[in-house]
């Protein structure tokens, strides 16, 4: 079975530009969750997708956001970057559904690592 | 508020000692899950154990052992004869309620295990 699948896996932008990061969650799994990971503030979890919608939603601005398409893949988005945006994006996979499935066993790819100049 | 401490920063041993990482939670919900994971260089974290907080028993997995005490909040992690392939950071996390994907974790304890 494929793992999570994340792209770009380094990208470098300029403040005020937008990014786009993509994800590949295994297969069969529905929950698609986004965390940002940074020297300064550590792990923060970023939003969770299930069945195309947002589901929970981290303390982050509303420069930060997401979507979910039909097949499951999701895609984060990061407008008006600046540069404390830098930092290694995880994209996390789950099967999402009702008990016993798995309950929030989270499935983490190897990161986007954005760096803001 | 959920809130997840790991002490320790940093920890370096030699290889075959036997090391425990710390982990202390605050949550003031019933239901929770504890987890470790692992981050190795290449960035992936790595899923290592869950544990809910209706099962105390302590778990044992190869040189890999949790010791979890509800009464001092806390879920350790101790590598038992270490190796260097063990060098990595480590991170607990707490998931409040059954389908809450906002996992709070630790600040992590960078391992290095010394040949």
């Amino acid at each position: 079975k494929a793992g999570v699948t994340q792209t770009p896996r380094y990208l470098i932008k300029t403040r005020g530009q937008q990014v786009t990061l993509s994800c590949s969650p295994i297969s069969g799994h529905r929950s698609v969750s986004w965390y940002q990971q940074t020297p300064g503030q550590g792990l923060q979890f970023l939003f969770e997708y299930f069945s195309e919608t947002q589901r929970n939603k981290g303390n982050f601005p509303g420069r930060f956001s997401g979507r979910q398409f039909s097949n499951s893949r999701s895609e984060m988005n990061v407008s008006t970057l600046e540069l404390g945006d830098s930092a290694l994006y995880l994209c996390a996979s789950r099967d999402g559904g009702l008990p016993p499935s798995g309950a929030n066993v989270l499935t983490f790819g190897a990161g986007s690592r954005l760096t803001v100049l | 508020a959920q809130k997840v401490t790991q002490a320790q920063t940093e920890i370096s041993v030699v290889e075959k000692e036997d090391v425990t990482l710390d982990c202390v939670y605050e949550t003031r919900d019933t239901t929770y899950y504890l987890f470790w994971y692992k981050q190795p260089p290449s960035g992936e974290l790595v899923f290592l154990i869950r544990r809910n907080s209706f099962d105390e028993q302590n778990e044992i997995s190869g040189r890999y052992s949790w010791n979890f005490q509800k009464s001092t909040s806390s879920f350790n992690f101790t590598i038992t004869a270490s190796q260097v392939v063990d060098s990595a950071v480590y991170f607990c996390a707490l998931s409040e309620g059954y389908n809450n994907n906002d996992m709070r974790f630790g600040a992590g304890t960078r391992l290095t295990v010394k040949p």
